[in-house]
């Protein structure tokens, strides 16, 4: 069964700091992953990466891909209050269909 | 500017009340997925459409089904709705990869969040 695992499930820091995000996958005829940010809406896309070893970048934040050992990973420099927000990472596989993650809720105190 | 709106961000039904769900996307987009969202369960797909009365089970289908009569409109239905199905659905459209559409991402709608009593 496909499935893709995000960790930690949450996280809490202070502006300025730095996180790292995981996310693992297991799924059949990968295409991509994209991350996603979800505070009270519908998620915004943050990056697809289909690559491995390609840093993708806007901004303070920042991904990229391992299809080797199966796993991405998001970073967030210089943290700010209004980075506060789950972050989806979902697997899309070659008949367009999304698997996601359960997400990661990151909490930036002042 | 891209847009998919649903017909309703809250709703409240009854138990064994038939509940439609109304997607529509202003992209000529092929593909349409329904997805519920749960605390502590991420997105779960529904059902999806690559076109025009074509439509494929997603992960939770059950108790769930789906239109696609026009491109733009995809419509969840729930026959009979259960307190279980108390959640936040959200829809999205997206292109089919492949068109020379490059990086191309699931546009998603505000979301509906149905409680069903």
């Amino acid at each position: 069964e496909d499935k893709v695992v995000q960790s930690p499930l949450s996280l809490v820091v202070h502006e300025g700091d730095t996180v790292t995000l995981n996310c693992s996958y297991e799924v059949t005829n990968f295409r991509s992953l994209l991350w996603y940010k979800q505070e009270k809406k519908a998620p915004t896309f943050l990056f697809m990466l289909t690559s491995s070893g390609i840093e993708k970048k806007s901004g303070r934040l920042s991904s990229i891909l391992d299809k080797k050992e199966l796993f991405s990973i998001l970073n967030i420099t210089a943290t700010q209050t209004g980075d506060s927000a789950v972050y989806l990472c979902a697997v899309e596989d070659n008949t367009d269909k999304l698997i996601f993650g359960t997400g990661t809720r990151l909490q930036v105190f002042p | 500017d891209v847009k998919v709106t649903q017909s309703s961000r809250y709703l409240v039904k009854r138990t064994g009340e038939k509940v439609f769900l109304e997607c529509v996307q202003d992209m000529d987009h092929e593909n349409m997925f329904w997805y519920r969202q749960d605390p502590g369960l991420g997105l779960r797909l529904i059902y999806f459409s690559y076109d025009v009365k074509m439509k494929e089970k997603g992960d939770i289908p059950e108790g769930y089904s789906v239109s696609r009569e026009k491109k733009e409109r995809f419509s969840l239905i729930l026959e009979s709705a259960s307190t279980n199905q108390t959640s936040m659905y959200l829809c999205a459209s997206s292109f089919p990869q492949g068109l020379g559409q490059g990086d191309y991402e699931q546009y998603f709608g505000p979301g509906t969040r149905l409680t069903v009593t």
